[in-house]
């Protein structure tokens, strides 16, 4: 099993432009989740999904859009990227109501110039 | 208000020495689970241990172990016998049901294995 996939794992953008992240899950997982992680800051929730079709506002959702029309796929999009965006993005999945662990992508490594 | 508190930035060890790293949380909800990831220099997150909220004894895993004191609202993460490759950023996380069981993480603690 590929567990969880993040692509790509490493983009350049410049100030306005664009982009999707894809998070991809085999674990038939409810929830998913996408964090950004900065210096000293920890993991911060950007958005998350509790199944097909919901999504809803973490903690530092501004700037940041995401979609869930697969349950295997949760899409974090940046509509006009800004140097602050400037991070590390994690994808995570875990299994719904209930404590067990959360299981995480690679990363993506986005640099916004 | 933050859920999980690390309050040790870093860390320094010295390998084949024991170390543990300090973690605080706060919950009211009876049901919840503790987590320890481990983020080594090539950046992916490790999951290391796991403690339930109701588990009566502490959890262990190889060298790793949960000290879990429910009063104290403490979850701190034991290495026994620290290894070179323990080099790495620890984070602890929970999920409860006032959070609607979303992983709330605490801002992580260097630890580096001096030989």
């Amino acid at each position: 099993n590929a567990g969880v996939t993040q692509t790509p794992k490493f983009r350049v953008l410049k100030t306005g432009q664009s982009m999707t992240l894809l998070c991809a899950q085999d674990m038939n997982h409810e929830y998913m989740y996408w964090y950004r992680q900065d210096p000293g800051m920890g993991l911060r929730l950007i958005h998350y999904s509790v199944g097909e079709g919901t999504t809803a506002k973490g903690e530092v959702p501004d700037g940041y859009n995401v979609s869930r029309l697969k349950k295997q796929n949760f899409l974090l999009g940046l509509e006009s990227a800004a140097p602050s965006q400037t991070s590390v993005y994690f994808c995570a999945s875990s299994y719904s109501r209930g404590v067990t662990e959360a299981f995480f992508g690679q990363g993506t490594r986005l640099t916004v110039v | 208000a933050q859920k999980i508190t690390q309050t040790q930035p870093g860390m320094f060890v010295q390998e084949k020495e024991a170390v543990t790293l300090d973690c605080t949380y706060d919950t009211s909800d009876p049901s919840y689970g503790l987590f320890w990831y481990k983020q080594p220099s090539s950046g992916e997150m490790i999951f290391l241990i796991y403690q339930g909220s109701y588990d009566q004894q502490n959890a262990t895993e190889g060298r790793y172990s949960l000290n879990f004191q429910k009063a104290r609202k403490s979850a701190n993460l034991v290495i026994s016998a620290s290894q070179l490759g323990d080099s790495a950023m620890y984070f602890c996380a929970m999920r409860d049901d006032k959070g609607s069981y979303i992983p709330t993480f605490g801002r992580g603690t260097s630890l580096i294995v001096h030989p």
